[in-house]
């Protein structure tokens, strides 16, 4: 089935720096997006991406729909402590019944003040 | 907009015994609703598809007959895990479905904490 490639796995970060995520995949998506999930609730959807080639922001972060529909990018920039948790990409696979979403393994963000 | 509940938060129950997780769209109706699992530090592991007035499609690997679904009304999904036992001891996540086609996203409960004695 399709997976995502989610990079790095964890970032320890000095508060105030800039931070970058990527995804990606053998398989050309149609969707990319990108959750938070702090300890202990659900994900958080952050930013929703539809249109190859697409840049949104939300705030203080940005992300990409790459050209090649099988890669995106997710950016935050002058980090805050509360920007650490989990980050998800996430795209829709076909499924039996409809569309499902399959996840990137996640990048662990850790903000040192 | 697009506020997803769930209850309890978290539960601790005895082995042998069944748990029942309720998930709610509170201001949207939902017409297919996800549950998924999630082990400490992992990623989150799709379990079924809940689909409203039909049955419940489960993914490979996973005890239909263990975690039973009902999606009785467009707003309210529940997972049944019948006779627990440790190893279910887990991370329960639900989501709905909202949009439809290449615009579709899911939206996500706050999560159930369920330890198994």
């Amino acid at each position: 089935g399709q997976q995502l490639n989610q990079s790095p796995q964890s970032m320890f970060i000095q508060e105030g720096e800039d931070v970058s995520m990527n995804c990606t995949s053998s398989s050309i998506f149609n969707t990319w997006l990108w959750y938070k999930q702090d300890p202990g609730e659900g994900p958080v959807l952050l930013i929703a991406l539809y249109k190859a080639g697409e840049l949104t922001s939300n705030g203080r972060l940005t992300a990409q729909f790459g050209i090649t529909r099988k890669d995106s990018f997710l950016n935050i920039s002058a980090s805050i402590p509360s920007d650490v948790g989990i980050y998800f990409c996430a795209g829709p696979t076909r499924g039996e019944y409809g569309n499902k979403l399959v996840f990137g393994a996640g990048t662990i963000l850790r903000v040192k003040s | 907009g697009a506020v997803v509940s769930q209850h309890p938060s978290w539960v601790i129950c005895k082995s042998g015994t069944s748990v029942k997780i309720e998930c709610r769209s509170l201001d949207f109706q939902a017409t297919t609703m996800f549950w998924y699992r999630q082990f400490p530090k992992q990623s989150l592991m799709l379990m079924a598809t809940s689909n409203e007035g039909s049955k419940a499609t489960y993914e490979q690997g996973v005890e239909k007959d263990k975690f039973l679904i009902n999606h009785a009304s467009l707003t309210l999904s529940t997972l049944t895990v019948t006779s627990a036992h440790p190893e279910d001891s887990s991370f329960y996540i639900c989501s709905a479905r909202v949009g439809a086609g290449y615009r579709e996203t899911q939206y996500f409960g706050p999560g159930t904490r369920l330890l198994v004695l």
